[in-house]
């Protein structure tokens, strides 16, 4: 099955910089990747997806990037703001099945 | 318009017990997702209905989990037996369905303590 692997787990910036998160996959089936953002108590809550014909999206201050051939994608999040701290998970799929990170908690110090 | 809603949001249960857990979808929503998610971990799938039919069900952990959908929208899943390495926070969430791109909307989860 597919094994999906995110780095680094704890990611500490100043606001302003910028974030980036790393997630690497397995199966070379997974065409949908998306992202989400989980804050204490509540569920994850999607803020980008890409699919696999795509090699890049952006929406705002928040990018995903795309290598088929390496089989790994990047969050790319700039000038962090506070309210930006949070677990973030990515995830791979194929058809109906979700393979979700371990996670990776993010911390904006104002 | 209301999001999912998952019931109860906390349970604490003795070993060896049966507890349900419940999940609404968003209304109109035809895909149904469980996940469970260990502490400091990350989301594992356990099974996927579309409608009320549930195609995949390889990814629940052992056959004292069971799902069932009803209507094509309330869900419950239902652990036997339970034991202690259960405990986790059990989430549930909606797409449209019509896609396996459309979006997941995730509720609050369930979390559940195993003593």
């Amino acid at each position: 099955g597919e094994n999906v692997e995110q780095h680094p787990s704890t990611l500490s910036v100043q606001e302003g910089d910028s974030a980036v998160i790393k997630c690497t996959y397995s199966d070379s089936a997974s065409n949908y990747f998306p992202w989400y953002k989980q804050e204490l108590g509540k569920g994850p809550q999607l803020i980008i997806d890409i699919r696999s014909n795509v090699g890049e999206k952006k929406d705002q201050r928040i990018a995903v990037t795309l290598n088929k051939t390496a089989k790994h994608f990047s969050l790319h999040i700039t000038e962090t703001q506070p309210e930006d701290s949070a677990v973030y998970f990515c995830a791979a799929s194929d058809f109906n099945k979700f393979y979700f990170g371990s996670g990776t908690k993010l911390n904006v110090k104002p | 318009g209301a999001g999912v809603s998952q019931s109860p949001s906390n349970k604490v249960t003795e070993k060896g017990k049966d507890v349900e857990l419940r999940c609404d979808p968003i209304s109109g929503h035809t895909a149904l997702y469980w996940y469970r998610q260990s502490l400091g971990q990350g989301l594992e799938f356990l099974i996927y209905f579309q409608g009320n039919s549930a195609p995949d069900k390889s990814g629940l952990p052992s056959d004292r989990f069971s799902a069932e959908r009803t209507g094509g929208s309330v869900s419950t899943l239902t652990i036997q037996r339970t034991q202690q390495e259960d405990s986790a926070v059990y989430l549930c969430a909606s797409s449209l369905g019509k896609r396996a791109t459309d979006t997941q909307y995730f509720g609050p989860g369930t979390r559940l303590t195993v003593l």
